[in-house]
């Protein structure tokens, strides 16, 4: 499609629920995004995939936070246990293949609320 | 101190005037200066994308970018309601193989008619 597209635009977890968000990024993206944006703060980038491969993980709170991006299906990140602080807007986007032009394509986000 | 400093604002201005934003950073291997404008219960969208210093205009918009300041400026002629909005800037190292931005905390503008 013509659109980063995010499912679910929002989410409800209890304390130490797991929660998974997907991302569909825009057809012919080689590169896909997530940032975490925490109530109007700055984003934070949490990792990024060339295709299926992990490119930058160096976001990632690794011991709770995991992403996939496997080809014919949505990418996805997923929190185990989530806690108060990972409530968030979680953005993802897609850059084009090649180019030195630095042009992310955001989604609308997914609102997680931790409660 | 963060690396990018951004003025939260709020910046309420009139119909037709000109808007400037700002921000300051302190790496100065920053190369890639990008503003983004973000509505509200939207992802962000890329407005104006420089690379190292110098003016590149676009329409109403205009990108600054002074290294040797380590400050960039987004200018906003005859504004609009609808550029009512929360504008982002980001920057990188560099291109190609490393796209990670680092973000200032954005400028909420509201433009009134």
């Amino acid at each position: 499609g013509e659109e980063v597209a995010q499912t679910p635009k929002h989410l409800v977890r209890g304390e130490g629920q797991k929660a998974k968000l997907y991302c569909a990024p825009i057809k012919g993206h080689s590169y896909v995004f997530w940032y975490q944006q925490v109530l109007k703060n700055e984003f934070k980038f949490l990792i990024s995939f060339q295709n299926e491969n992990v490119f930058d993980e160096t976001g990632m709170p690794k011991e709770r936070f995991s992403a996939k991006c496997l080809p014919n299906s949505p990418c996805s990140l997923e929190i185990q246990a989530t806690k108060l602080e990972d409530s968030a807007v979680y953005f993802c986007a897609s850059s084009p293949r090649t180019g030195t032009n630095e042009k992310l394509f955001f989604g609308s986000g997914t609102q997680l609320s931790v409660l | 101190q963060k690396e990018v400093e951004q003025d939260p604002g709020p910046l309420s201005v009139p119909e037709g005037a000109i808007v400037s934003l700002n921000c300051t950073y302190s790496n100065s291997a920053f190369q890639y200066f990008m503003w983004y404008r973000q509505y509200s219960r939207k992802g962000p969208e890329l407005l104006m994308y420089t690379y190292s210093s110098g003016n590149k205009e676009d329409g109403r918009f205009t990108a600054q970018v002074d290294k040797s300041s380590k400050y960039i400026s987004l200018f906003i002629r005859d504004s609009q309601p609808s550029d009512s909005a929360t504008y982002l800037c980001a920057m990188s190292l560099n291109a190609g193989n490393n796209r990670k931005l680092i973000w200032g905390l954005g400028t909420s503008l509201a433009v009134n008619p």
